[in-house]
């Protein structure tokens, strides 16, 4: 099976910016959940996704959004782009959405804002 | 809500050394726990986790983690390193009913020194 891929792998905006990233699950998998690692708050839960909804969301503000079409692939978006946005951008997947369940992780995207 | 500390920053050690990576855990309800490794460049991968059961839990690559409730610990052992389990390792945790998918220490740097 493959794994969960995410494009693209490396991003450069400028701060004001938006930006749309990607993900694709494990096939079969309908839960997608995307984190952000950062050197100085290390890996934060943004958000996750089941059957199109919404079903968990972290503390980030509403310049961060996502969603899930009905194939299970997700997209994040982020707004009014801040240097502060530079990070990795990891998605995962589960088949569940559990939280006995295993997630993989797809390689991430990195984002650098100017 | 959980919360996830990994005692040790980074640890280094000598190839065939044994090794041992703390994680202590807070939360008031019953947890799942997870560690997760991330080499240069790339996502997180499973090493192993622990839903319920016997308190030993063995993982992929020789490593194994003991889940102790009273001291709400869950560390990571391997009797002998090698030059390529040199990576950042993620202790996390779930809970069913919590707001985020998964939580995660800062992680633990090991390097294994030749």
């Amino acid at each position: 099976k493959a794994g969960v891929t995410q494009t693209p792998r490396y991003l450069i905006k400028t701060r004001g910016q938006q930006v749309t990233l990607s993900c694709s699950p494990i096939s079969g998998h309908r839960s997608v959940s995307w984190y952000q690692q950062t050197p100085g708050q290390g890996l934060q839960f943004l958000f996750e996704y089941f059957s199109e909804t919404q079903r968990n969301k972290g503390n980030f503000p509403g310049r961060f959004s996502g969603r899930q079409f009905s194939n299970s692939r997700s997209e994040m978006n982020v707004s009014t782009l801040e240097l502060g946005d530079s990070a990795l951008y990891l998605c995962a997947s589960s088949f569940l959405n559990s939280p006995a369940d295993t997630q993989y992780f797809g390689p991430g995207t990195r984002l650098t804002v100017l | 809500a959980q919360s996830v500390t990994q005692l040790d920053s980074q640890v280094p050690v000598f190839e065939e050394a044994p090794v041992e990576l703390r994680c202590n855990y807070s939360s008031s309800v019953s947890v799942y726990l997870f560690w997760y490794v991330q080499y240069p460049n790339q996502g997180l991968q499973l090493l192993l986790k622990y839903l319920s059961g016997s308190t030993l839990v063995k993982g992929i690559n020789g490593f194994e983690a003991e889940f102790n409730k009273s001291q709400t610990s869950f560390h990571l052992r391997k009797p002998s390193v090698h030059i390529s389990d040199t990576a950042e390792y993620f202790c996390a945790v779930s809970a069913q009913g919590g707001s985020e998918k998964l939580v995660f220490g800062k992680g633990t740097k090991l390097t294994v020194n030749p």
